[in-house]
Formats: C-alpha cells, structure tokens, sequence
C-alpha cells in the first residue's frame, strides 16, 4: 500500500522552529517528487513546498520563503520541512502528499494523514 | 496571482446530480484536479487532468474543464458524497487550490 505518515507537530512559540517529517513506504520514494500543503483551522488547502526526486529542485510558496526549508533523506524515504522563525498564521495541519508527474506540475495522490502545528504564546 | 473562485457551498438531493463550478481566467488551458475532504480526514484525489477518475472512485464522479470554468459533477448523489471539494491547477510553478465548497446531500 503506498502511504505517507507525517510526524513532528506540536506546539510552538511564536518566533521558534519546527521540524516536520513526511515518511513514505510502499513505493519508489526516490523516483517522486513530494509537496507539503498546510490547512488553516476551518479553511481551505494551500499549497507550501514542493521538491523533487534527488532534491535539488526546490520551490517554496511566498507566504514561507526564506522561513521555511524543505529536504530529503531518500535512504530512510523521509521529505522534511524546517519551519523558522513561525508565527501564529502558520498555524495549520501540515500533510505532505505525492506528485503524480515528471516535474512536480501535476496532480497529488496520495496525502498523508497530516500533523499539526500550532504557533501560540 | 491566480485565482480559483468555487461556491461555499452546494446542496442535492439524495440521488440527484450535484456540479461543482470552478472559476478561474482560462481555466480551460490549465489541467485542473478536484480532491474531497470529509471533516477530520485528509483530502482524497477524485478527478484529475479534468476528466480522469482514479481506481476505486466511483463512477458518479466526472469532470469537466473549458473556457473559465471547470466543473466536478456528482450523479446519484450518495450521502457518503457530503464533503468539501477543492479544485486545484498550478500556475506560475506554484500549485493554486479553490477555497473550498461544501456539499451537503439532502
């Protein structure tokens, strides 16, 4: 079965750091592309970062640039997000999920069951 | 920066058929992919490339994408179908979702 787990959530302060995991199994985790999407309480998805295959793509959304880094391990199937430097509108549950395509342009399937954060005094 | 404008929300009556419209400027040159999420759960891809259903959606689930507008449409609406739908395309190397619709199945 091709699953993704998220791991690494908690409570923060805001002004600190955080590191997520997203571990995948049942599938080629070094042949894909993976994103991380977060979801505020009660709102929609937005999209955060997405890497490829060997790591050495990445992009970031603006709302996170220079904040946030994302980065594999593919010798233990691992995508990770470095959160610095957090504040309260970060707060989300975070999932990370798997590009379907060749450049990371295409649709996400499967999602993990996501992690949350949350960014609070 | 794009823009994706779906519903809030959308009601059916049980068995009837439910669309979904997704707006956005050309949407009809874009691939477009809806996802459902039902409360507590991650979202699950239904349609993606505008018309293609995964193994193990249901055939009730279609998808439709020309000019500015993109469109899911649920036939026999089920009760299992009640969930938040987003459509999502990516433009400009960042990966652009709607805000959500809510479908309530009467």
């Amino acid at each position: 079965e091709v699953q993704l787990v998220e791991s690494g959530g908690g409570l923060v302060q805001p002004g600190g750091s955080l590191r997520l995991s997203c571990t995948g199994s049942g599938f080629t985790f070094s042949s894909y592309w993976i994103h991380w999407v977060r979801q505020a309480p009660g709102k929609g998805l937005v999209w955060v970062s997405r890497i490829n295959s060997d790591g050495s793509s990445r992009s970031y959304a603006d709302s996170v640039k220079g904040r946030f880094t994302i980065s594999r391990d593919n010798a233990k199937n691992t995508v990770y997000l470095q959160m610095n430097t957090l504040r309260a509108e970060d707060t989300a549950v975070y999932y990370c999920a798997r590009d379907s395509g060749t450049y990371g342009y295409d649709w996400v399937d499967p999602w993990g069951q996501g992690t949350l954060v949350t960014v609070s005094s | 920066s794009y823009e994706l404008t779906l519903p809030l929300s959308v009601s059916v009556a049980l068995g009837q058929t439910a669309r979904i419209t997704c707006g956005g400027n050309n949407i009809g040159s874009k691939n477009v992919h809806w996802y459902q999420q039902k409360p507590g759960q991650a979202p699950v891809l239904v349609i993606y490339r505008d018309t293609n259903r995964p193994s193990g959606i249901p055939q009730r689930f279609s998808g439709s994408n020309s000019g500015n507008t993109a469109t899911l449409t649920i036939s026999r609406a089920q009760a299992v179908d009640e969930a938040d739908y987003y459509c999502q395309v990516w433009d400009s190397g960042t990966a652009v979702f709607g805000g959500g619709t809510k479908l309530t199945v009467l």
